[in-house]
């Protein structure tokens, strides 16, 4: 049982570069989530979904975007890589909305931009 | 708005001591709350939540947490630390609005032999 997949685990961006953080879950989980970690600061929502077709922003969206057009996958857009984004990027996913079950969290992406 | 203190930034036990790390938490109703554990370059594991009902709550590897309204406080404790404890646990309040948690900055735990 695989559970959140995240790929890639590491990556070095330059500023003004793009790309796509994947995440994957195989439990059939409806909720799924964004979130950054920095050091000392805990960790900070940028978007969750409900379900295929349906995202929301959370507490730091600018920046991102996402797009969950199956079950499984939920994506996250860096279109214009700034230093600022340099963080920890972790996706979580949830049977249910997450104050009733706690989060599966994948073991995140590590991005440096430099 | 909510929030979740944890005032340790970093704790150092010997191994077999009991363990005891702070979670206070600001919420204008009855909050639901958990705990997670990050290992080094892992992702975050639930060890324990609560809901409601019994104040003390069991969770994984050992641990287990009290939940104390009157003291805003949901304090995780184990009674006696081995190496593999060693780790970064996370307190964090689920809003009933939305869908979010709010997590704690992390207690950093240290085992010594």
């Amino acid at each position: 049982n695989a559970g959140v997949t995240q790929t890639p685990k590491f990556r070095i961006l330059k500023i003004g570069q793009s790309m796509t953080l994947q995440c994957a879950q195989d439990m059939n989980h409806n909720y799924m989530y964004w979130y950054r970690q920095d050091p000392g600061m805990g960790l900070k929502l940028i978007y969750y979904s409900v379900g295929a077709g349906i995202t929301d922003k959370g507490e730091v969206p600018n920046g991102y975007n996402v797009s969950r057009s199956t079950t499984e996958d939920f994506p996250l857009r860096l279109e214009l890589a700034a230093p600022s984004q340099t963080s920890v990027y972790f996706c979580a996913s949830s049977y249910m909305s997450g104050q009733g079950a706690g989060y599966t969290f994948g073991s995140g992406t590590r991005l440096t931009v430099v | 708005a909510q929030s979740v203190t944890q005032p340790d930034i970093h704790i150092t036990v010997s191994e077999g001591a009991s363990l005891e790390l702070r979670c206070n938490y600001s919420y204008g109703a009855t909050p639901y709350l958990f705990w997670y554990v990050q290992s080094p370059g892992q992702g975050l594991q639930l060890l324990l939540k609560y809901f409601s009902g019994d104040t003390l709550v069991q969770g994984i590897k050992g641990f287990e947490a009290e939940f104390k309204r009157s003291q805003s406080s949901f304090n995780l404790r184990k009674p006696s630390v081995h190496w593999s404890d060693a780790a970064e646990y996370f307190c964090a309040v689920g809003a009933n609005t939305g869908n979010q948690f709010y997590f704690g900055t992390g207690t950093s735990l240290t085992v010594i032999p």
